[in-house]
Parts: C-alpha cells; structure tokens; sequence
C-alpha cells in the first residue's frame, strides 16, 4: 500500500501563508499526472474537495489555495490564510488501489 | 446541484450485518464510479470500496474485502454497502463519495453528510 505521511498539525496567523505537506512512500505520478488529491474538512461536516491531480483547483474553490508538488512530494499552499480555513486538510493518492489518504494536517491559529 | 444523501447508519452488535444506502441527484448517477469512505471517531478517513458505472468492477481495502459489499442501482440513482461480520473496529461515519471525473475513479469530487454505524453489544 501506498503511505502518505503528513505533519499532525501546522500553527499559522491570519493573512500569512499555510504551506502543508504530503510525502508518499511510492511514485504517484504516472504518463505526466499525479495522482495527489486534496481535501478540507472542518468539524462535524463531510471533506471537501480543493485540488484534484496534484495542483488543479475544484469548481467553487478560491484561488488562495494551490496545489504543488510530483513524485512523492507534494505541497498544498493556502494564501493568504483566512479564518474560514482553519480546519483539517487531508491528501490522498489515486495511483494505486488502495486508495489512501494522510493522517491529515490540523491547521491552526497562532 | 449534485446531493448525495446517505441513510441505513445505527447502533449494531458485533457480528450483526446492516446494509447502508445513498440516494444521488443532481447528476447522471449512471456515468460515474461511486465510493464510500468512513471516518472513525476523532480519526481520519479511509476508503471502503469503489464501484465502476455499471457494477461490474468493485475494489476494496484489505480491510473490509470479504466482508463488505459495494453495489448500486443506476436506475433508482441509489448506491448501496452491504456490512457483514461487523466489527468494532468499523464503529465509523460511513460517507458515500461521488468520484470526479466520468468514468475514472480517483478524487473524490462530493460528499454526503455521512451516516453513523456504531459496533457495539
């Protein structure tokens, strides 16, 4: 199975930028995708999708959030940081069955 | 607006089945792979089981292969997880999980609001 490893938590002030971080323990890249996606989920509600293929923004999502990254390193960057995103963002790879994802990155305000 | 909306969720004893469902809107259910993925509590999320557009093809983890079973009628727009053997370590909310794109199983593009199933005598 494909590990994706991911801080616990990440303190950031408002109006700074949030850079979070997923490694996975193979190559999820494949014919130039990679298979690294992006969730938000905030407390007592379901994820919600942000980026798709390691850097493509979902329908609805602001442009503060980006995704970066290939291989087994990849970058979800929030910028600048509202108060609105404080939350848990999770990564998870498509590359290979199972699908799996991040143990998730709490972010919160410092 | 695409909704999926998930029922079925409860308190059951441990060995017990109990058969989830997900009733979809606001897309052509039939071209597009479904999934569910649940959370245990204060945990992170793990997928259970994906379903192609017709049913043909199902994948699962190791974890539930054997035990579960992902199926869907596209004519009802309805997707569906049968749970056998339950266990207490599949005390979780159970999401039911639109894929993406059509005809591709990687991100997970919606979600519904979840369904609690507790494994506990």
């Amino acid at each position: 199975d494909i590990v994706l490893t991911q801080s616990p938590a990440l303190a950031v002030s408002l109006e700074q930028r949030a850079t979070i971080s997923c490694k996975t323990s193979q190559n999820v890249d494949n014919y130039g995708i990679s298979y690294m996606h992006w969730y938000q989920q905030k407390p007592g509600q379901q994820p919600k999708l942000l980026i798709y293929e390691g850097s493509n923004l979902a329908s609805g999502i602001p442009a503060r959030f980006s995704g970066s990254g290939s291989g087994t390193d990849f970058t979800l960057t929030i910028d600048p940081v509202e108060a609105d995103d404080i939350a848990t963002y999770y990564c998870q790879q498509s590359k290979d069955y199972p699908r799996t994802f991040g143990g998730g990155t709490k972010l919160e305000l410092k | 607006e695409v909704q999926l909306v998930e029922s079925g969720g409860g308190l059951v004893q441990p060995g017990r089945s109990l058969k989830l469902s997900c009733a979809a809107s606001g897309f052509t259910f039939s071209n597009y792979y479904m999934a569910w993925v649940r959370q245990a509590p204060k945990k992170g999320l793990e997928w259970v089981a994906t379903i192609s557009t017709s049913g043909s093809r199902t994948y699962y983890p190791d974890s539930v292969k054997g035990r579960f079973t992902i199926s869907r009628d596209n004519a009802k727009s309805s997707l569906y997880l049968q749970m056998n053997s339950l266990k207490s370590e599949d005390t979780a909310t159970y999401y039911c999980a639109r894929q993406g794109a059509a005809i591709a199983a990687h991100w997970f593009a919606y979600w519904g609001q979840g369904t609690l199933v507790t494994v506990s005598s």
